[in-house]
């Protein structure tokens, strides 16, 4: 059964970088032909859609996000991750990862909350 | 401001039939399936529906349709254990120079059973 567990730090200051990284585990992470995404929700707030990755390197990521956003794969760990840079308190929010294809995601990481401040 | 418009609230009694909507464009739900996610008391969201076909293990009583640029998630047969916040979500697309293609959500739509 495959399953989806977001790591890494819960507290970062603004202007700096907000790193999180996704590992999967039960699967064949390397040969899977699917879309691995990052989505966050503030408290109180929808769900957002950061970006995605193929683990062939391939991204696509928010147009508000882009600029700051960067998505890297490791497949020797089954693990993909997440760089966000000059964070505020507007990036404070639950983190979760998801799989999914071109369209839908059909598992989600159960979500690591990341608060900005000082 | 959401790329698709969905309900802010639903309510329904036990065994009712309750239908949740969400409207888009043609550059995303007039040309993609959308998925709907189910998400309860804050936790991690749970897939219900991909298009019109639901993932295993969930119950038949939920079903998905569209019609022109609005997708429909129904559930037959209301039950306690559906109160929770949906999420409708697909693919947008866009060849304009100014913008790019992106997954889009709704805005969330809050269904409490009475």
């Amino acid at each position: 059964q495959v399953q989806l567990q977001e790591s890494g730090p819960r507290l970062v200051k603004p202007s700096q970088t907000l790193s999180l990284t996704c590992t999967v585990s039960g699967g064949s992470f390397r040969y899977d032909p699917y879309y691995w995404t990052w989505i966050r929700q503030p408290a109180g707030k929808g769900l957002e859609w950061i970006g995605r990755i193929q683990t062939s390197g391939n991204t696509n990521y928010s147009p508000s996000l882009k600029s700051r956003v960067t998505m890297s794969v490791d497949t020797s760990k089954n693990q993909f991750s997440l760089k966000l840079t000059s964070v505020t308190a507007a990036d404070t929010a639950v983190y979760y990862c998801a799989r999914g294809n071109e369209l839908y995601f059909d598992l989600w990481g159960q979500g690591t909350l990341v608060t900005v401040s000082s | 401001q959401s790329a698709l418009t969905q309900e802010a609230s639903v309510s329904g009694t036990v065994g009712q039939k309750v239908t949740l909507s969400c409207a888009g464009t043609r550059n995303n739900i007039g040309s993609y399936a959308v998925g709907w996610y189910q998400q309860i008391s804050h936790g991690a969201p749970k897939t219900v529906m991909f298009g019109d076909s639901p993932p295993s293990g969930i119950p038949d009583r939920f079903s998905g349709s569209k019609s022109g640029t609005t997708a429909f998630l129904t559930i037959s047969g209301l039950q306690p254990e559906d109160e929770a916040d949906y999420y409708c979500s697909t693919w947008d697309y866009s060849l304009s120079a100014d913008t790019f293609s992106a997954q889009v959500f709704g805005g969330g739509t809050k269904l409490t059973v009475l």
